[in-house]
């Protein structure tokens, strides 16, 4: 079955580390999105790339990184220069730029600090 | 710039009960809507969505949605409720620029009592 593949599903960080969440499609979909998720503040937008070797910063980037050096992997990395990095973190994909296109989500990988 | 508001942020009903959760949103260029709905520690799943043509939109699960563009509203409804259709809902709104992302509402968490 296509779909998006997100790991960890839980992942713990220490003060001071970077950490990568994984983010892998199957659907030959041109475009992929990171969100985060907060209680009560719905989804709020990370990094999005429409093609490979291309992405754009979304309205929360700061103390975060991606590449696109596949079409079907878009990793996210948490810098230590996040400072509230606990979060709920789900990447999406969708067939291409287009906006009338719907997006497919992963299940998500929940961060938190220890 | 679009924004969409969510109104409730928590909606109860009893089963077999009507469900309306509701949607407004802001938009200068015409809208693409969305509802997604989401289980608990899960990603999100496209319940329906509208683009161009038909205003009442029909989903799955038996939801569908009204475009009303005099409200700029779109509010979803589904005729009785089920025990399974308790989890948050998203409204989302993107425009007909290409690449343009989507802006999601900040949820609204069903409850559905026997």
């Amino acid at each position: 079955d296509g779909g998006i593949t997100q790991s960890p599903k839980y992942l713990f960080r220490k003060e001071g580390q970077n950490v990568t969440l994984s983010c892998e499609q199957n659907l030959n979909h041109d475009a992929m999105y990171w969100y985060r998720q907060d209680p009560g503040q719905g989804l709020r937008l990370i990094y999005y790339s429409q093609i490979v070797n291309d992405f754009q910063k979304g309205d929360i980037a700061e103390g975060y990184s991606v590449s696109r050096e596949k079409k079907e992997s878009f990793p996210l990395t948490v810098t230590s220069a996040q400072k509230n990095p606990t979060a709920f973190y789900l990447c999406a994909s969708s067939m291409g730029p287009s906006s009338n296109q719907p997006q497919h989500f992963g299940d998500g990988t929940r961060l938190s600090i220890l | 710039a679009q924004s969409v508001t969510q109104l409730g942020s928590h909606v109860s009903v009893s089963e077999g009960a009507l469900v309306l959760l509701r949607c407004n949103y802001s938009s200068s260029v015409p809208p693409y809507l969305f509802w997604y709905v989401q289980y608990p520690n899960q990603g999100l799943q496209l319940l329906l969505k509208y683009t161009t043509g038909a205003t009442l939109v029909k989903g799955i699960n038996g939801f569908e949605a009204e475009f009303k563009k005099s409200e700029t509203s779109f509010h979803l409804t589904k005729p009785s409720a089920h025990m399974s259709d308790a989890a948050e809902y998203f409204c989302a709104v993107t425009s007909n620029q290409a690449g343009t992302a989507l802006i999601f509402g900040k949820g609204t968490t069903l409850s559905v009592s026997s």
